[in-house]
């Protein structure tokens, strides 16, 4: 199974932060990884799929990056809608992983 | 408005039987992959199964395989869960999601909210 270790699983930041979650794949998974953002109580969001690609309707202000085995989620200016739980998936093989998660609180 | 909602969950003895369905809406359901995941109590999310749109494919974690069987009814939009000789490990809330693109390597758009699956004497 591919493993995804998620850094760091808590943080701590003011609005207008820029903010970077990374995920790191135990083995190559080219460029099939999703970030998803869930609040508590609520559905997971899809926020980027292809490592880089945005979903429609997400704003711009996220962003992803990577192939291989390192990967980023990118948030440039963190709102306070934005305060939530960020994990990673990994689309390339069966089964699918996910990442432990990243708990982004306000400061 | 993409619509999933579950049902089928409840309490069932080790070695029991449920099977759990989701019905979908607001999208052309034939044309997509569909899985199932499941969070148990203190967990993170996990993979269960996934059934393509296109030729009825199916793959399992390993934790299920032999013992759940996933299907679907394309007439009835219709995602099914059978999940047989249940354990205790089973006991977790189980969610249905939507492909995003069709297949499954462009993650999942939609999911359901889930139901409740406890497995306990």
């Amino acid at each position: 199974d591919i493993q995804l270790t998620q850094s760091p699983s808590f943080l701590s930041a003011s609005v207008g932060d820029r903010v970077t979650i990374t995920c790191r794949a135990s083995q190559g998974i080219s460029s099939f990884l999703a970030w998803y953002q869930q609040k508590p109580g609520k559905a997971p969001k899809l926020l980027i799929y292809a490592a880089s690609t945005l979903q429609r309707g997400v704003p711009s202000r996220f962003s992803g990056s990577g192939s291989g085995t390192e990967f980023t989620l990118t948030i440039s200016s963190l709102q306070p809608e934005d305060f939530a739980t960020y994990f990673c998936q990994q689309l390339n093989s069966y089964p699918l992983t996910f990442g432990g998660g990243t708990k982004v609180e306000i400061k | 408005e993409v619509q999933l909602l579950e049902s089928g969950g409840g309490l069932v003895q080790p070695g029991g039987s449920l099977r759990l369905s989701c019905a979908a809406s607001g999208f052309s359901f034939s044309n997509y992959a569909m899985t199932w995941f499941r969070r148990a109590p203190g967990k993170g999310l996990e993979w269960v199964s996934v059934i393509s749109g296109t030729d009825g494919s199916t793959y399992y974690a390993d934790s299920v395989k032999g013992r759940f069987t996933i299907s679907r009814d394309d007439s009835k939009n219709t995602l099914y869960l059978q999940m047989n000789s249940l354990r205790d490990e089973d006991t977790a809330i189980y969610c249905c999601a939507k492909s995003n693109l069709g297949g499954s390597s462009s993650g999942f758009d939609s999911w359901g909210q889930g139901t409740l699956v406890t497995v306990s004497s």
